[in-house]
């Protein structure tokens, strides 16, 4: 089975740019976690989505959205970007929602914000 | 509030002497417990996990952690450390919740192994 796929690896934009990350889950696994990893605070958790529908959300501003497609593929999209947005961000699936479902990581998106 | 803590942030060992990483968590619900493994510019990868079975749970590249409830602990070992384990390692947490679906992440625990 292929493993999560995320795209692009790299990124780098200027302030002030939006930017869409993708995320492609393991085939059969219908929920995507989005998580922010930043040297100073560690790894965050942004949103879960579940069904196409957003179940969980971490304390992020509303510039961070997301989406599901019925395909289990999700998106997510930071706009009007500040300098703090650069960051790896990693996109995890699993089959459902139960709490002790261990998540499959991708290798993240390098987002570098100048 | 629920929260894990990694209890070193750096750890240093020789090429074939024993790792240990240490995590504890709060304990307001019964958790799930897991352990994963962050090479540079990759992502995480599951070492292990605990979800209420035998308290000593093993795991790839010859890890291992126990569960102790009474000391709300969840240590990770490994008795000879090798070259390829140098690496960041993260405890986190899951808790039965009608909020499922969000994990508790430690700090990390830089693991580095000299030759």
């Amino acid at each position: 089975k292929a493993g999560v796929t995320q795209t692009p690896r790299y990124l780098i934009k200027t302030r002030g740019q939006q930017v869409t990350l993708s995320c492609s889950p393991i085939s059969g696994h219908r929920s995507v976690s989005w998580y922010q990893q930043t040297p100073g605070q560690g790894l965050q958790f942004l949103f879960e989505y579940f069904s196409e529908t957003q179940r969980n959300k971490g304390n992020f501003p509303g510039r961070f959205s997301g989406r599901q497609f019925s395909n289990s593929r999700s998106e997510m999209n930071v706009s009007t970007l500040e300098l703090g947005d650069s960051a790896l961000y990693l996109c995890a699936s699993s089959p459902g929602r139960s709490y002790n479902s261990p998540l499959h990581f991708g290798n993240g998106t390098r987002l570098t914000v100048t | 509030a629920q929260s894990v803590t990694q209890l070193d942030s750096h750890v240093s060992v020789s090429e074939g002497t024993p790792v240990l990483l240490r995590c504890n968590y709060s304990s307001s619900y019964s958790p799930s417990l897991f352990w994963y493994v962050q090479h540079p510019n990759k992502g995480l990868q599951l070492l292990l996990k605990y979800t209420s079975a035998a308290t000593l749970v093993k795991g790839i590249n010859g890890f291992e952690a126990e569960f102790k409830k009474s000391e709300t602990s969840f240590h990770l070992t490994k008795p000879s450390a090798h070259m390829s384990d140098a690496a960041e390692y993260f405890c986190v947490v899951s808790y039965r919740s009608s909020n499922t679906g969000k994990l508790i992440f430690g700090q990390g625990t830089t693991l580095q192994v000299k030759p």
